[in-house]
């Protein structure tokens, strides 16, 4: 059974700072992985999804990475702001249409201004 | 497009009441699903739906039922709502494909007493 886990749970940071998110999983046999952002009582935004013949994916001050090989995935924030306090959820795809996500906790990042 | 709607945003319910928690998107998605969300859980998948007419278990589908006569709507039904049902549901949905990101709803929050 696929497992995901995501490194730290919460993590606070004085804005201006870089950082990365930690997501790893048990089964390597995933077709993408899926970044998401979720604001406290509000639903689940897509950030980034990276397929898994690619490395990684960009969108503006964030990068995600995979290496599928070794079951991690990383999110990198540049010149974190306070906005972007929010948890970060990392979900795999095993079964190769995306509609049965397999999600890590999360990690709830506080950016102090 | 209003993505993918959900009704109710709360709902309290006494145990044994049975309820329907709608979900509607307007994308043409042919695939939709259900999640439930608890703390230190992570979001859990709970029914899934690859088409009109077909639905299949997730990892967590006792207590719950679905169906789905339409493209757009899919709705997951609490037979007997227990304590242990007290948690936020998401309704998501995506065209499928390894690269297609799945979208999610605002949530509906409920409480059984």
């Amino acid at each position: 059974k696929q497992e995901v886990t995501q490194i730290p749970a919460a993590l606070s940071v004085p804005e201006g700072e870089n950082l990365v998110l930690n997501c790893s999983f048990t089964d390597s046999a995933i077709y993408n992985l899926q970044w998401f952002r979720q604001d406290p009582g509000k639903g689940l935004t897509s950030l980034l999804l990276i397929q898994s013949s690619q490395r990684e994916q960009t969108s503006g001050r964030l990068n995600a990475s995979l290496d599928k090989s070794s079951g991690r995935s990383t999110l990198y924030i540049a010149a974190s702001q306070p906005g972007d306090s929010a948890t970060y959820l990392c979900a795999v795809d095993s079964g190769g249409s995306n509609y049965k996500l397999t999600f890590g906790k999360g990690t709830l990042l506080t950016v102090n201004p | 497009n209003a993505g993918v709607t959900q009704t109710p945003k709360f709902q309290v319910l006494k145990t044994g009441q049975s309820m329907t928690l709608q979900c509607a998107q307007d994308m043409n998605h042919e695939y939709m699903s259900w999640y439930r969300q608890d703390p230190g859980m992570g979001l859990r998948l709970i029914h899934y739906s690859v088409g009109a007419g077909i639905t299949d278990q997730g990892e967590v589908p006792n207590g719950y039922n679905v169906s789905r006569s339409t493209t757009e709507d899919f709705p997951l039904r609490l037979l007997s709502a227990a304590p242990s049902q007290t948690s936020v549901y998401f309704c998501a949905s995506t065209n499928g494909g390894t690269g297609a990101e799945q979208y999610f709803g605002p949530g509906t929050r409920l409480t059984v007493t």
